[in-house]
């Protein structure tokens, strides 16, 4: 299985400030996805993070406010920009081995607080 | 666009007995992956089973079984000899090959002593 890691584990930020949240991963992946989970909702793709090129957005999430970075097959990072109360929510990264017969594994989380 | 549906937002069962957690789902792909993940109050989605729609045969993974109706486009997931440790928010999702997870809403299973 792939062992992923995120850092930070959580965060409370002010109002119109930005957070960068690493996803790290241990072996090489096929993909990489970053999830956003509202309290007490379900998951929603936010974006599939592509190697070396801009990352898809989803219907509804926008590059300008969701920058998201890939630069390896282990690595990605998403922005969350200018940050308001309804961008708190739990943030998850996710990826699809190969290695792993496409199995699809998840990080812990970002636990985020917008005050 | 694909649709998942859990239709239990919440389950309730007793230790050591069996549940049943049901999901619906809406394709017109004929190749497609079925997952259940349990989410504890850790977060940390954790993936509990797998079903290839190729495979006529359901997965079993312990104490955990699928009951993959095709044609119907069901695929609820039994849990036998529940214990304490089983209580979770579940997720039914559905995966065409090479592509993104799509999610129900959940079911928040509750187990008690």
């Amino acid at each position: 299985s792939a062992v992923i890691s995120q850092k930070p584990s959580r965060d409370i930020c002010q109002r119109g400030t930005s957070l960068t949240i690493q996803c790290q991963v241990d072996s090489q992946v096929t993909m990489m996805f970053w999830y956003r989970q509202q309290p007490g909702q379900s998951l929603t793709l936010i974006a599939t993070a592509n190697q070396g090129s801009e990352a898809t957005y989803e219907s509804g999430f926008v590059i300008d406010k969701f920058p998201i970075s890939r630069p390896n097959l282990t690595f990605s990072t998403l922005t969350v920009s200018n940050m308001s109360p309804e961008d708190s929510s739990i943030y998850l990264c996710s990826v699809v081995s190969w290695m792993a017969d496409n199995e699809q594994f998840f990080g812990p989380g970002t636990r985020l607080t917008v005050l | 666009a694909q649709t998942v549906t859990q239709s239990q937002p919440e389950m309730s069962v007793q230790e050591a007995e069996t549940v049943t957690l049901s999901c619906t789902y809406d394709t017109s792909e004929s190749d497609y992956y079925l997952f259940w993940y349990k989410q504890p109050p850790s977060r940390q989605m954790i993936l509990v089973i797998r079903q290839e729609a190729y495979k006529q045969q359901n997965a079993t993974e312990n104490r955990f079984s699928v009951n993959f109706q095709k044609a119907a486009k069901s695929f609820s997931l039994k849990i036998s000899d529940s214990q304490l440790g089983d209580a979770a928010m579940y997720f039914c999702a559905y995966r065409r090959n090479g592509n993104k997870l799509v999610f129900g809403a959940g079911t928040i299973l509750r187990v008690k002593s």
